[in-house]
């Protein structure tokens, strides 16, 4: 099956550095790569997502790379903000087709991002 | 996100106990999903529904058990036969959208999670 693996665990920045944080992922076909923010106590909110037709995606001062040979996607922030300080989860999709409407993602381990102010 | 609710907030359960966490959707959403949290292990996958009357089994299914009987409604019974049961349970819902390129999935939506505590 699917195995996500995400680096730091931990990342502290100080106010106004970037941020990148690291995943890779085992199975080849896997074709769809969401990255969630989850604050403390709250739920994982998504915040961008790439599909493997695509190598980079921005959103404001997020964006996402992603490169299929080496199986690997980054999450990058920039100009970080103290309210950027939360647990940041990868995940991968499946290639394995679980029928319409459903599908299964596997996520890394989290990193729990520090913005220092 | 508001359309996905998880009730309770926190449930408190003695050893051997079942115990029901409600999760309920109005986003029309076909799939819903079963997910515990654990710190330091991310999320994994408990049980998942495409439809209703259907259910299939995830990555960590033993000890627990789900239903599907309304599209909006998928509940999940925490049984005396789950060993370690106190975690963070989210409950999400996923649609499809269909692009020039065929079906692409499209956000997973959580609900604001239960915490289970066994006493």
């Amino acid at each position: 099956g699917e195995n996500v693996e995400q680096h730091p665990s931990t990342l502290s920045v100080q106010e106004g550095d970037s941020a990148v944080i690291k995943c890779t992922y085992s199975d080849s076909a896997s074709n769809y790569f969401p990255w969630y923010k989850q604050e403390l106590g709250k739920r994982p909110q998504l915040i961008i997502d790439i599909r493997s037709n695509v190598g980079e995606k921005k959103d404001q001062r997020i964006a996402v790379t992603l490169n299929k040979t080496a199986k690997h996607f980054s999450l990058h922030i920039t100009e970080t903000q103290p309210e950027d300080s939360a647990v940041y989860f990868c995940a991968a999709k499946r290639s394995i087709y679980s029928g319409a409407g459903s599908y299964q993602l596997t996520f890394g381990k989290g990193t729990k991002l520090s913005v220092i102010p | 996100d508001g359309g996905i609710t998880q009730s309770p907030k926190y449930l408190f359960r003695k050893e051997g106990q079942n115990v029901t966490l409600s999760c309920e959707q109005n986003l029309n959403h076909d799939a819903m999903y079963w997910y515990r949290q654990d710190p330091g292990q991310g999320l994994r996958l408990i049980y998942y529904s495409q439809i209703v009357n259907d259910f299939q089994k995830g990555d960590i299914a033993e000890g627990y058990s789900v239903s599907r009987e309304k599209k909006e409604s998928f509940p999940l019974t925490v049984t005396s036969a789950q060993k370690n049961p106190t975690a963070f349970y989210l409950c999400a819902s996923s649609i499809f959208r269909t692009t020039g390129q065929g079906p692409t999935p499209a956000s997973k939506f959580f609900g604001p999670g239960t915490r289970l505590t066994v006493l």
